[in-house]
């Protein structure tokens, strides 16, 4: 069974900072999926970033990075020129390649924008 | 599109009486889930259904836990009877499956208290 492994339960940046948030897998798969996910305090969890495993480049959007690492199973999320809106839950999230759905969560890391 | 659409936001009930929680999958979305979240397990994955037929339902806690999908566009979980310890945020998500990118699509999630 899969496992991921988020060991920083709670972290903190100063608004227009850099940090950068932690998450570690286990699998024997070689093809699958990476998610990062947001749940702000109003509750509901939105994507973030995806990657697939398949690809080496790492996966961008906007102010949002990832920095994969396949051989180490690392997958972490690196928030630039952080705001306060960003302030949430963050999730890291794992799902296999083949037809079976099941998204494994991890627990989460705390993440407080400071102004 | 709407999102993925539950109800009620709020459930405060008594301990033994029975809890319906109910879902809308976002239209064209084959997948639905129900994840359950606490302090204490995080993100639990509870059952999923693909084409309203259920996939997996090993995350189901024990027999006062039913879920049904009578249709593509609704889907209820059901307590009977409710105890304390059923206290969570109960999670509905839909996706395309292998047709999409995986991405889960979440409900704002209904927030149970059992006293």
């Amino acid at each position: 069974a899969q496992t991921v492994t988020q060991s920083q339960p709670e972290m903190s940046v100063q608004e227009a900072e850099t940090v950068t948030l932690s998450c570690t897998y286990d699998t024997s798969e070689n093809n699958y999926y990476l998610f990062w996910y947001k749940q702000p305090p109003s509750r509901q969890m939105i994507l973030v970033i995806r990657q697939e495993a398949y690809k080496q480049q790492n996966a961008t959007e906007n102010r949002f990075s990832v920095n994969f690492q396949k051989a180490a199973k690392s997958f972490s999320l690196k928030i630039s020129d952080s705001q306060l809106g960003d302030t949430a839950m963050y999730f890291c999230a794992f799902l296999g390649s083949g037809g079976y759905q099941k998204v494994t969560f991890g627990t989460g890391t705390k993440l407080q924008v400071i102004p | 599109d709407a999102g993925v659409i539950q109800s009620p936001r709020h459930e405060v009930t008594e301990m033994g009486q029975e809890v319906t929680l109910r879902c809308k999958p976002i239209s064209g979305h084959d997948y639905l889930f129900w994840y359950r979240q606490t302090m204490m397990r995080g993100l639990e994955l509870l059952i999923y259904f693909n084409n309203n037929v259920p996939i997996d339902d090993s995350g189901m806690p024990e027999d006062r836990f039913s879920a049904k999908m009578p249709n593509a566009s609704f889907s209820t979980l059901k307590i009977q009877p409710s105890e304390p310890r059923d206290s969570a945020v109960y999670f509905c998500a839909s996706s395309l499956g292998p047709r999409g990118t995986g991405e889960l699509f979440f409900g704002e999630g209904s927030r149970l208290t059992v006293l």
